[in-house]
């Protein structure tokens, strides 16, 4: 069946420092990918989404590559802030369920 | 006005008791879900609906029910809650038409605690 596997957290940065957030999926066809983040106290917001093969998805300085050769979409941003400090969801999208499929959840924590 | 909104925020109960959670939207949305937020679990799938006349089990719907009054409105059940119930609940919507059909809209949450 169709699975999202993120890396655990929680993950403590400095602000200023390289994000990454790891994701891997498994899914037949051609799901699309998405990563939501959910800042304290608030329900989830989509953070970027990515629908096919090679696309990059990016926003708020945060991007993330839809690799179909080895099933990923890890997140990446070049230089994190406090206001960063949250929990970031990896997600798939299939049509055949119509359904979001979500990973675990990574939290972050960025220190001044 | 928040798009989907989720009453109540908070809710504390006990053991066999019956409680419902309410969700509503003004986003024009044909399809709503329930999910729940546990820690290190990420968001589990209890129940969707893609249309007013339309009820689909999600991964975990053991111990919860819905109803779908309107369009925009979808309500979620524990007819005996539980303390594993204990958890973030929440509400999401899409829509089935145009080209963001896969985005889903999170209401903020209700947080429910099983004594």
């Amino acid at each position: 069946g169709n699975s999202v596997t993120q890396m655990e957290g929680p993950v403590t940065l400095s602000e200023e420092a390289f994000l990454t957030i790891n994701c891997t999926y498994t899914a037949t066809g051609y799901p699309s990918l998405f990563w939501y983040v959910q800042y304290p106290g608030e329900g989830l917001q989509l953070l970027l989404k990515a629908t096919k093969a090679d696309d990059k998805g990016s926003n708020k300085g945060f991007e993330a590559t839809y690799r179909k050769e080895t099933t990923s979409f890890h997140l990446e941003k070049g230089s994190v802030q406090v206001s960063d400090s949250a929990v970031y969801f990896c997600a798939l999208y299939h049509n055949q369920g119509g359904k979001l499929i979500f990973g675990q959840g990574t939290e972050l924590s960025v220190k001044p | 006005d928040a798009d989907v909104t989720q009453t109540p925020r908070n809710r504390i109960t006990k053991t066999g008791k019956r409680i419902m959670l309410e969700c509503s939207q003004t986003k024009g949305h044909d399809r709503m879900y329930w999910y729940r937020q546990d820690p290190g679990l990420g968001l589990r799938l209890i129940y969707y609906s893609f249309d007013v006349k339309d009820i689909n089990k999600g991964e975990i719907s053991d111990g919860y029910s819905v109803s779908r009054q309107a369009q925009a409105k979808f309500s979620l059940s524990l007819e005996s809650a539980i303390p594993n119930q204990t958890a973030l609940y929440f509400c999401a919507t899409s829509n089935s038409l145009g080209v963001r059909n896969n985005e889903q809209f999170f209401g903020p949450g209700t947080r429910l605690t099983v004594l």
